[in-house]
């Protein structure tokens, strides 16, 4: 079956323009994440949605940073007023629910250049 | 708070030789752990995971990784590496209350070479 997917697959943007980035998860995947790559680093963990609770936004590091997803479906992550230290790699990953949420399927990734 | 620290940011290796890839942990708590693999241009595929049980792990394309508690470590290991194996490396770890999130060592290059 499919898997995630993310949209744009690469954007470059101006300084303090906003961007926006799509994720796709899995069908029936209810548990959603965003991570940042940057380069040369391991993955920082941003947000975290379950089903209908109360996201978890304990990773974003600022408030220009946030995510919206509808039900179990689709989810945005905005960046208002890029800056350059937010070029990176910006994954989404889905799960199910469960010992299964161990598990944890990743889309290809969006690179964000911000310049 | 946990943390994962996989110390060789680059392991070149020629082809059909052994390899192991260091990954150590720490936390106060139980722990999940993970190892994912990223080739170029691809996201991130689970290569194994421990959860409970055996703590030697077998995971695909010939990969194991053995937990060891007292040492706080999940090394990665392949007795025979082929060309199509370099890729980056990612240990990953979750403690088994609170935040569902993993959290990310910095990744390790393996680089196989003929």
């Amino acid at each position: 079956g499919a898997g995630v997917s993310q949209s744009p697959s690469n954007k470059v943007t101006e300084k303090g323009k906003d961007v926006e980035l799509r994720c796709d998860p899995i069908s029936g995947h209810t548990a959603l994440y965003w991570y940042r790559q940057r380069l040369g680093q391991g993955l920082e963990f941003l947000i975290y949605f379950q089903g209908n609770s109360a996201p978890d936004k304990s990773g974003l590091p600022s408030d220009r940073f946030s995510a919206e997803r509808t039900g179990e479906s689709v989810s945005t992550l905005t960046i208002q007023r890029t800056q350059q230290e937010d070029s990176a790699v910006y994954l989404c990953a889905s799960s199910l629910a469960g010992e299964s949420s161990y598990e944890q399927y990743f889309g290809p990734g969006t690179r964000l250049t911000v310049t | 708070a946990q943390s994962v620290t996989q110390l060789d940011s680059q392991v070149p290796v020629f082809e059909e030789a052994p390899v192991e890839l260091r990954c150590n942990y720490s936390s106060s708590v139980s722990v999940y752990l993970f190892w994912y693999v990223q080739y170029p241009n691809q996201g991130l595929q689970l290569l194994l995971k421990y959860l409970s049980g055996s703590t030697l792990v077998k995971g695909i394309n010939g990969f194991e990784a053995e937990f060891n508690k007292s040492q706080t470590s999940f090394h990665l290991r392949k007795p025979s590496v082929h060309i199509s194996d370099t890729a980056e490396y990612f240990c990953a770890v979750k403690m088994d209350t609170g935040r569902r999130a993993l959290t990310f060592g910095s990744g390790t290059r393996l680089q196989v070479q003929p």
